[in-house]
């Protein structure tokens, strides 16, 4: 049963324009919440994370929300360039060493 | 720093075949993981280690063997493929804390027939 949900296997978004993607989960005890990047016949490499007590994380480009009571957190890329398409998994994790990965969402930025 | 390595790339074994995936890290991280992933279904966690001597299962560990002599190494055993084996295999490391940053090596592509 897939705790961690990405019901958008893929969104195209012009070059310039924002980028959302989203992702939901069903255990309550997740508490550390992570999205990676993939590329083809490459490994996922980190992006960016938030904990439970933050409802909003930002890096440069990229934020991500977090709603707990809706069990709903979202990416959002601003803005979006050519050189992000690539498959976007999140991840979370209840206190301790297991991780739990969404089914990915492939984002094509049209240029 | 090389990173996280993952030998070999690309394998085809024969139903019953055994054979050992490797995983090799070089900044002394002491967290490992070993994940599959198949079409529609993300990355799902085999079996991790945290620290040398000490496994422990993941989401989908049957079929899977592990163990962790040293720090950098964490090699995943198959000792009957199955076709249901048939995906691409990831190993990762990471410092400890669940909330360290996971690298991940490049893959290896398994095909069991």
């Amino acid at each position: 049963d897939q705790q961690v949900k990405q019901n958008s296997p893929s969104l195209s978004v012009q070059e310039g324009r924002i980028s959302i993607l989203n992702c939901d989960y069903t255990n309550s005890m997740f508490d550390y919440f992570l999205w990676y990047k993939k590329y083809p016949a490459e490994g996922p490499t980190f992006l960016i994370s938030i904990s439970s007590i933050k409802d909003k994380n930002e890096d440069g480009r990229f934020t991500v929300f977090l709603n707990k009571s809706a069990k709903h957190l979202s990416l959002h890329i601003v803005p979006s360039q050519p050189g992000d398409s690539a498959v976007y998994f999140c991840a979370a994790s209840p206190t301790g060493n297991q991780f739990y990965f969404g089914t990915g969402t492939s984002l094509t930025v049209i240029p | 720093n090389a990173g996280v390595t993952q030998t070999p790339k690309f394998q085809v074994l024969k139903t019953g075949q055994s054979m050992t995936l490797q995983c090799a890290q070089d900044m002394n991280h002491e967290y490992m993981s070993w994940y599959r992933q198949d079409p529609g279904m993300g990355l799902r966690l085999i079996h991790y280690s945290v620290g040398a001597g000490i496994t422990d299962q993941g989401e989908v560990p049957n079929g899977y063997n592990v163990s962790r002599s040293t720090t950098e190494d964490f090699p995943l055993r198959l000792l009957s493929a199955a076709p249901s084996q048939t995906s691409v295999y990831f190993c990762a490391s990471s410092r400890g804390g669940y909330t360290d940053t996971q690298y991940f090596g490049p893959g290896t592509r398994l095909t069991v027939l």
